[in-house]
């Protein structure tokens, strides 16, 4: 398997602009995870999903910020319009529902917002 | 909610020495994880602890649950250089998420 893979690796954009990330978890994974990792705060968890469902959001920081999961192979987080203060290092995460609950990251997503 | 915190936040050591970092969590954990992230790279699985207490090792890591299951350590024998990175311990209680300690980045002097 070639683990989980997200898209883009580095983004690059205007204060505005709607950005977009993408995650395909591990095949046979329930549970996908979003988060978003600065120095000043850590990892955070924005958003999670069992069975394509999102469970608890309360992570998500402001309206901005949505994501969704339209099947088990897909999900996106989309920022409208961007800020400065938004870039980090986003990461999606999978893993089996059922224990062990071992969190697989992809490579993460660098967005730097000017 | 449940919070998770982790001292100490940098940790400098000499190649060779041991280094230590501590997981505290404000609620009884199901269980505890703890990964690594190496410079630019993402979170890596090494561990789970489920069993109040346990101790379990990975050649010159070491890492415990504590009692209570409300703390946890991880320790490393003889640093070397390939152990450089941060060191996060997450847990969850139940069916909830896991939850991130910020981690404790060591850096180790050749």
């Amino acid at each position: 398997d070639a683990g989980v893979i997200q898209s883009p690796r580095h983004e690059v954009t205007e204060m505005g602009q709607e950005v977009t990330l993408r995650c395909k978890p591990i095949s046979g994974h329930n549970s996908l995870f979003w988060y978003r990792q600065t120095m000043m705060r850590g990892l955070e968890l924005l958003i999670y999903f069992n069975n394509n469902v999102p469970i608890d959001d309360s992570g998500m920081p402001e309206d901005r910020f949505s994501a969704k999961m339209p099947n088990a192979s897909f999900s996106t987080l989309k920022i409208q319009p961007s800020e400065p203060r938004d870039s980090a290092v986003y990461f999606c995460a999978s893993s089996k529902h059922n224990a062990p609950l071992e969190a697989f990251f992809g490579q993460g997503t660098r967005l730097t917002v000017v | 909610g449940q919070q998770v915190m982790q001292i100490p936040q940098y940790q400098h050591v000499q190649e060779g020495e041991d280094f230590t970092t501590y997981c505290n969590s404000s609620t009884t954990l199901s269980n505890i994880q703890w990964y690594k992230q190496r410079p630019g790279g993402h979170p890596v699985f090494l561990i789970q602890l489920v069993k109040s207490g346990e101790v379990k090792k990975q050649k010159r890591l070491t890492f415990q649950f504590g009692e209570a299951k409300k703390n946890s350590s991880l320790h490393i024998t003889a640093t070397q250089t390939t152990d450089v990175g941060t060191y996060f311990c997450a847990g969850n209680s139940g069916n909830t998420p896991l939850v991130f300690g910020k981690g404790t980045r060591l850096s180790v002097i050749a």
